[in-house]
């Protein structure tokens, strides 16, 4: 079955400073993939998504591109400020290639702090 | 902009309890979804659904129970609610022509079993 990824539990950083969280998945078809973020005590939401192999996508000073030839889709920020403190979770979907009866996949999740 | 409305927002019930969380979508989405999150980690599937009157198991069903009688409406049923099922759940859907399976939340449910 499908399967995500995410290797940082925590990551902690001092504002200003560039962050990479780190997404890898695993599925038979051709996949969308996800990164949500969850602040606190609030409901997950779409902060970016891509299907298309070596494009890169960009929202909100975060951006990800998804390279399907080490099947990865990692986050990125050039400089963290101290909104960027939430949940950052990585999704999957095959949705359209596999057909119904349908699940998404999610990773654990990354928790990013960022430090004054 | 998609809408999932959940009630109700927080709940405290007591251990053996029945407990009812509902969902409601205005999105048009064959796609519901209900998950649980426990403090600071991740997201678990518990029910999901696909078209009316049809539920399917998730990852974690045991101990839940899940309705769909309409597109719009999803219920997650807790027959005998336990200490364990305090946590935050979130229902979700997703679908529409373009369908990339991205996920439209709820403002999530609050429960605490005493």
């Amino acid at each position: 079955g499908d399967s995500v990824t995410q290797t940082e539990g925590l990551v902690t950083l001092t504002k200003g400073l560039p962050v990479m969280l780190n997404c890898t998945y695993q599925t038979t078809y051709s996949p969308f993939l996800f990164w949500y973020v969850q602040h606190l005590n609030e409901a997950p939401k779409l902060l970016l998504k891509s299907s298309t192999d070596n494009k890169r996508t960009e929202h909100q000073g975060f951006y990800a591109t998804l390279h399907k030839s080490s099947s990865s889709f990692h986050l990125q920020k050039s400089s963290v400020q101290l909104s960027d403190s939430a949940l950052y979770f990585c999704a999957l979907s095959d949705l359209l290639t596999s057909g119904g009866n349908y699940k998404p996949t999610f990773g654990k999740g990354t928790s990013l702090v960022v430090h004054p | 902009e998609a809408a999932v409305t959940q009630s109700p927002r927080s709940k405290v019930a007591v251990t053996g309890g029945k407990v009812t969380l509902s969902c409601h979508q205005t999105n048009n989405h064959d796609y519901m979804y209900w998950y649980r999150q426990d403090t600071g980690h991740g997201l678990r599937l518990i029910h999901y659904s696909y078209v009316a009157d049809s539920t399917e198991k998730g990852d974690i069903p045991d101990g839940y129970k899940a309705s769909r009688p309409s597109q719009e409406n999803f219920s997650l049923i807790l027959e005998l609610a336990s200490l364990s099922q305090t946590a935050v759940y979130f229902c979700a859907s997703s679908g529409g022509q373009a369908n990339t399976g991205q996920l439209y939340f709820g403002e999530g449910s609050k429960l605490t079993v005493l």
